[in-house]
């Protein structure tokens, strides 16, 4: 069976970082491009970044460009998002997403950031 | 950038009964047009893609419909489990997402 987990989120004060890791399981993130989506409490979807199948394509929402990177490592199956500068407005549960022809095929649990002071 | 709007925020109906969710996007999208359907605690689903493709194991009961600006999702009739949110995302350019319709009893 294919999966998805996210790990990593926590509480965080204005200003400090956190890096989020999505284990996939029952595929290889090689074959695939990856993404990132968030969602604030109470509110809708929001994509935050995208790495594809090769790495050789990054893009990031304008709103976390500067501050968040999107990586993986191949060996250990996981994606990455390394999240700097938090803000109180980055407070969010955060998902990774399988893509597949650019809609999303697979998704995780999510891992929910606070930034709180 | 496509802005993508919901229409209800909120459903209510009763099983068996029928629902229409709308999506509408501020510009053409053609069919790159997906739905995804949020349960709490759960993994979001893919139910639509292409705006008419059901994915795979999605019951014949959920079918999608539209190009251009303007998409619907029906759900002919409705099951207990099929209590959730549900959220249109454009593909066409970038990504972006509706903001979400509750379907409630």
């Amino acid at each position: 069976q294919v999966h998805l987990v996210e790990s990593g989120g926590g509480v965080v004060q204005p200003g400090e970082s956190l890096r989020l890791s999505c284990a996939a399981s029952g595929f290889s993130l090689r074959n695939y491009g990856m993404h990132w989506v968030r969602q604030a409490p109470g509110k809708g979807l929001d994509w935050v970044a995208v790495i594809s199948h090769d790495e050789r394509f990054e893009s990031y929402a304008g709103s976390v460009k500067g501050r968040f990177t999107i990586s993986r490592d191949t060996s250990k199956n996981t994606l990455y998002l390394q999240l700097n500068s938090l803000r109180a407005e980055d407070t969010a549960v955060f998902y990774c997403a399988r893509d597949n022809s650019n809609f999303f095929d697979l998704w995780g649990p999510g891992t929910l950031v606070t930034v709180s002071s | 950038e496509i802005m993508m709007t919901q229409s209800p925020a909120t459903l209510s109906v009763s099983p068996g009964e029928r629902a229409t969710l709308s999506c509408r996007a501020s510009q053409s999208v053609s069919t790159k047009l997906a739905w995804y359907q949020q349960k709490p605690g759960q993994a979001h689903r893919l139910l639509i893609y292409g705006a008419s493709t059901r994915a795979t194991g999605i019951p014949a009961r959920f079918s999608g419909s539209g190009s251009g600006t303007e998409f619907t999702l029906t759900i002919s009739s409705l099951r207990s489990e099929d209590f959730a949110v549900y959220f249109c995302q454009q593909y066409y350019n970038g990504w972006a997402f509706g903001q979400g319709t509750k379907v409630e009893i």
